[in-house]
């Protein structure tokens, strides 16, 4: 079973700054998902990469394959990005079930 | 928006009674998942299922069982129910997505909170 690590798991950032979750896995993968969840909602996939970098917005992902990590970097940080972030890593099999990190719990401060 | 409800949204119930939570999808995905998510415990795997009739376990299964006799629904039932199944439960669908490398994506209903007493 794949072992996924995240850290923060508490992050407090002010408005506008830079900011940056990791995430690490044990196994091998095809590709690497980051979710957001906001207080009592639902969970939003924001990136599902392979390598190199993706971004969307403000939001920039990377990942390296051969050392089994990824980070989500936030840039220009807005209270509204408040949220938990959750990375997860497909299995091997057909199924492709799930194995998430714990979270990384955002707050940005305006 | 992948198209995916929930319902109930919220159930309080009482323990020893059944509960079945049911995911309805309209896009007519092969793989849907049911997650439960718990403080210290993040998300975890209860059952899928790769298509009508086909299902599996997942991490967590015991005290579940899940139905599936029509691609678009996937029934999760807690058969007596227990204070230690108060959750909030997600179930996914898995879809290929385009533009770029092709992913095998998961994508999430609005989940249910269940408290059982």
């Amino acid at each position: 079973k794949n072992e996924v690590e995240q850290s923060p798991q508490n992050l407090t950032a002010q408005e506008g700054e830079f900011i940056t979750i990791n995430c690490s896995y044990s196994v091998g993968i095809s590709a690497l998902h980051w979710l957001q969840q906001h207080p009592g909602g639902g969970i939003v996939s924001l990136f599902m990469l392979s390598s190199g970098k993706k971004k969307h917005g403000r939001l920039i992902a990377t990942i390296n394959i051969q050392e089994k990590h990824s980070s989500l970097h936030i840039t220009a940080s807005h209270p509204r990005d408040s949220a938990v972030y959750i990375c997860a890593v497909p299995s091997s099999g057909s199924a492709r079930q799930l194995t998430f990190g714990s979270g990384t719990q955002l707050t940005v401060l305006p | 928006d992948a198209g995916i409800t929930q319902s109930p949204r919220h159930k309080v119930t009482e323990t020893g009674t059944p509960v079945t939570l049911r995911c309805h999808q309209t896009e007519n995905h092969r793989y849907m998942y049911w997650y439960r998510q718990d403080p210290g415990h993040g998300l975890r795997l209860i059952h899928y299922s790769y298509g009508v009739k086909d299902t599996d376990k997942g991490e967590v299964s015991d005290g579940y069982s899940v139905s599936r006799s029509k691609t678009e629904d996937f029934l999760l039932t807690l058969e007596s129910a227990t204070s230690s199944q108060t959750s909030v439960y997600f179930c996914a669908i898995r879809r290929s997505t385009s533009g770029g490398p092709t992913y095998n994506e998961q994508f999430f209903g609005p989940g249910t909170r269940l408290t059982v007493l």
